[in-house]
C-alpha cells in the first residue's frame, strides 16, 4: 500500500536553529499538507499546498513557517527560528482530491531545546 | 468559536466487547465526517467516513451514526479486540472545505 514517509522520525533543536523536515507524498497525489501535534492534543492543521502554492493555512502558520515543494518528490515544512512551543509532533499528508484518500506519514517529532 | 470535542478522554474495555467512542460538532455548516485511528507513534489512519446526509454508514466491524439534531457523532467498534487500542479521533469538514478539523481524541484501551 502507497505510504506518506517522513524524515527524520524524531530531530532535536536548539531553540532559534532552523529546521527543516522532509516528506514524499504519494506519488500521484495533488494535495498536500503539513499538520501538527503537541503531545496529548488534538491534530492541528497548518498549511495545505496545491499546485505549487499555498491554498489555505492556519492562524499557527506564521512567517516563521515556509513550504517548499523543491523536486517532484519532496515536499518540505522550514521553520525558520524555532521557539521551545514548536516542541510537537509533524504529520505531513497527501490526496488526490477526496478526503477519503487523505494519507498521514508517521510524522517527525521535533524536540526544542 | 465553533469546534469539535469528544465527551470521553478515555475508554477502557474487554476484548470481545463492543465499543462506542462519542463526538460533539458544534459547526452547522460541516456535512462531511471522518473518524480516524491513530497508534502510538504513527500519523492518523482513515477508519470511516460520513456525508450529512446519511445517518448511518456501516464498515467492517465499524459503524458510524450521525445525529444532525444534536451535532453528535459515534463510532461504534464491534467485538473490540487488543489491536484497536489506540487514540480515535473525529474531524468535520465544512462543505467546500478539504481540511478537516480535529477533535481532541479518545483513547481506547482493550484488555485482553
Amino acid at each position: 500500500e502507497p505510504e506518506v514517509t517522513q524524515t527524520p522520525s524524531h530531530q532535536v533543536t536548539q531553540m532559534g536553529q532552523e529546521v527543516i523536515l522532509r516528506c514524499v507524498p504519494i506519488s500521484n497525489h495533488l494535495y498536500f499538507y503539513w499538520y501538527r501535534q503537541i503531545l496529548g492534543q488534538k491534530v492541528e492543521f497548518l498549511v495545505s499546498f496545491y499546485n505549487n502554492e499555498i491554498s489555505e493555512k492556519s492562524e499557527i502558520f506564521d512567517d516563521q513557517f515556509s513550504v517548499e515543494r523543491p523536486d517532484g518528490s519532496n515536499f518540505t515544512l522550514k521553520i525558520r527560528s524555532t521557539k521551545l512551543e514548536d516542541s510537537a509532533m509533524y504529520f505531513c499528508a497527501s490526496s488526490e482530491r477526496s478526503l477519503r484518500g487523505y494519507t498521514f506519514g508517521s510524522g517527525t517529532r521535533l524536540t526544542v531545546v | 468559536g465553533e469546534s469539535v470535542g469528544l465527551h470521553l478522554p478515555t475508554l477502557s474495555v474487554q476484548e470481545g466487547d463492543n465499543s462506542i467512542i462519542n463526538c460533539a460538532y458544534s459547526n452547522s455548516a460541516s456535512d462531511y465526517f471522518i473518524w480516524y485511528k491513530q497508534e502510538s507513534g504513527k500519523g492518523p489512519q482513515f477508519i470511516i467516513d460520513i456525508r450529512s446526509n446519511m445517518d448511518k454508514r456501516q464498515g467492517q466491524r465499524v459503524t458510524v451514526l450521525l445525529n444532525k439534531t444534536v451535532k453528535h457523532l459515534s463510532l461504534q467498534i464491534a467485538a473490540t479486540q487488543p489491536g484497536d487500542s489506540a487514540v480515535y479521533f473525529c474531524a468535520e469538514t465544512p462543505g467546500g472545505s478539504y481540511i478537516p478539523t480535529f477533535g481532541r481524541g479518545t483513547s481506547l484501551i482493550v484488555h485482553p
